[in-house]
């Protein structure tokens, strides 16, 4: 079966740090992503990760455990703007993605 | 930077009626899908399309929809007979082998 776990909300403040945990369970495993969504919009691509360790893209990195089904997404120096839901997806496969139901991240001034 | 575009952008239309979701994807993409995410809810797979066939699809995926790749650009989403329940966000994307999806902005189809 495919199951992707993550917690439904987390808060933190401006200028913290946060770390978002996803732990998932595919049969089949193609590559892992992270997406941001804003309300009423459409995902947009964070990050991928296909090998264990840490992948540092600016304010964001994601790191990846193949063997712990293990996943975080580090978001540093936090701004009022990324005030979004965060979503962990797993590619069993190349032609399809699964989503988890996603992280809503609040930000406090 | 490319972008996949998605027509309409908000679709109503009465129940039992039949609606078509348009989407361009970028064009030297390999993978097209349709993804649709109810309100409040998780984005859900829908169907994969590979060298204009289905790849993939889901159990949402029933008789009532269909894709096609009518002419090379174009990447069409049809519900023959839509329900209540077909209300969501329908997301269409691509991508290239070992890259993120690029989702297009959405159609927001409501069902009366």
């Amino acid at each position: 079966g495919q199951n992707i776990d993550q917690p439904t909300e987390m808060t933190a403040t401006e200028g913290a740090i946060v770390q978002i945990n996803c732990t998932y369970q595919t049969s089949g495993f193609n590559g892992l992503f992270w997406y941001q969504q804003h309300a009423g919009e459409a995902p947009t691509f964070l990050s991928y990760n296909v090998l264990d360790g840490l992948e540092e893209k600016g304010r964001f990195s994601s790191f990846l455990s193949r063997s712990k089904g293990y996943s975080y997404l580090l978001l540093k120096e936090l701004q009022m703007k990324d005030s979004a839901s965060y979503l962990c997806a797993v590619g069993p496969r190349d032609d399809k993605i699964i989503f988890g139901k996603g992280t809503r991240l609040h930000i406090l001034p | 930077e490319p972008e996949v575009t998605q027509t309409p952008s908000h679709q109503v239309t009465q129940m039992g009626q039949e609606v078509i979701l348009r989407c361009v994807p970028i064009s030297n993409h390999l993978y097209f899908y349709w993804y649709r995410q109810i309100l409040g809810q998780k984005v859900e797979f829908l169907v994969s399309f590979y060298n204009n066939e289905i790849s993939e699809k889901s159990e949402i995926f029933d008789d009532q929809f269909s894709v096609e790749r009518p002419d090379g650009s174009n990447f069409t989403l049809k519900i023959r007979s839509t329900k209540l329940e077909d209300s969501a966000m329908y997301f269409c994307a691509s991508f290239p082998l070992g890259a993120g999806y690029t989702f297009g902005s959405g159609t927001r189809l409501t069902v009366v």
